[in-house]
């Protein structure tokens, strides 16, 4: 079963870079995941696609802070020099054989 | 640039069917490379996929769904639909279209709450 495993929550200081992670179910390490932000009281944006590989390519607009990588069954959303609107509800999601699947969600605190 | 518009009732009373319209524009409904799809979010909850359909008509749904729900796509208007039947108040959400593609969901609409109440 194709399942999306993320950390319910994380805390990062103001300028520091933070690392997420969603774990793929087992069998499904080699897939691509999409991330999304959904900050309080809007709606999710679509951050990027991140590839088995690492490489990834970013939603219209997402700045440089924003940036993926892979390895193993593991995806990460690192962002860099956090901003107070970084404070959000950060989701993965994939596709698997006709269904779209989406992680529990972390929810960052910026101190 | 591409912008999905929900629209429909926000008061569904209990064992009614909630009806939703995805509006798209921007961009045309009937590309191949793409599915058109809802997903919803209760309360202070994570986000649920229910169902897709392509403008071929070919449909995805959320298998925990799928007896109550019903997505269909009218290219002529560049919109789809939601129907879901049946409703409690655990369908009560704000509810999102958006479009999907394999594997991604790569563009949000603003969402629209439904509340499910007599």
């Amino acid at each position: 079963q194709l399942v999306l495993t993320q950390s319910p929550s994380a805390s990062a200081s103001l300028g520091a870079s933070v690392k997420l992670t969603c774990t793929l179910s087992s069998g499904h390490s080699r897939y691509a995941i999409a991330w999304h932000q959904q900050q309080p009281e809007k709606g999710p944006r679509y951050l990027m696609k991140l590839n088995s590989d690492g490489s990834h390519s970013k939603g219209d607009g997402i700045p440089d802070r924003f940036s993926g990588s892979s390895s193993g069954a593991e995806r990460y959303l690192t962002i860099s020099s956090l901003q107070s609107e970084d404070e959000a509800d950060y989701y993965c999601q994939t596709w698997g054989t006709g269904i779209w699947v989406f992680g529990g969600g972390t929810k960052l605190t910026v101190l | 640039q591409l912008q999905l518009q929900e629209s429909g009732p926000g008061l569904v009373k209990p064992s009614e069917t909630l009806s939703l319209t995805c509006t798209v524009s921007g961009g045309s409904i009937s590309s191949s490379s793409y599915y058109w799809g809802w997903i919803r979010q209760p309360p202070g909850k994570g986000l649920e996929w229910i169902g897709s359909i392509h403008y071929s008509g070919s449909t995805y749904y959320n298998s925990s769904l799928k007896s109550r729900v019903t997505i269909s796509v009218d290219t002529s208007k560049n919109q789809f639909s939601l129907k879901l039947s049946s409703v409690t108040a655990a369908d009560t959400a704000v509810y999102y279209c958006a479009r999907h593609t394999v594997p991604t969901v790569d563009y949000w609409g603003q969402g629209t709450l439904v509340t499910v109440s007599s």
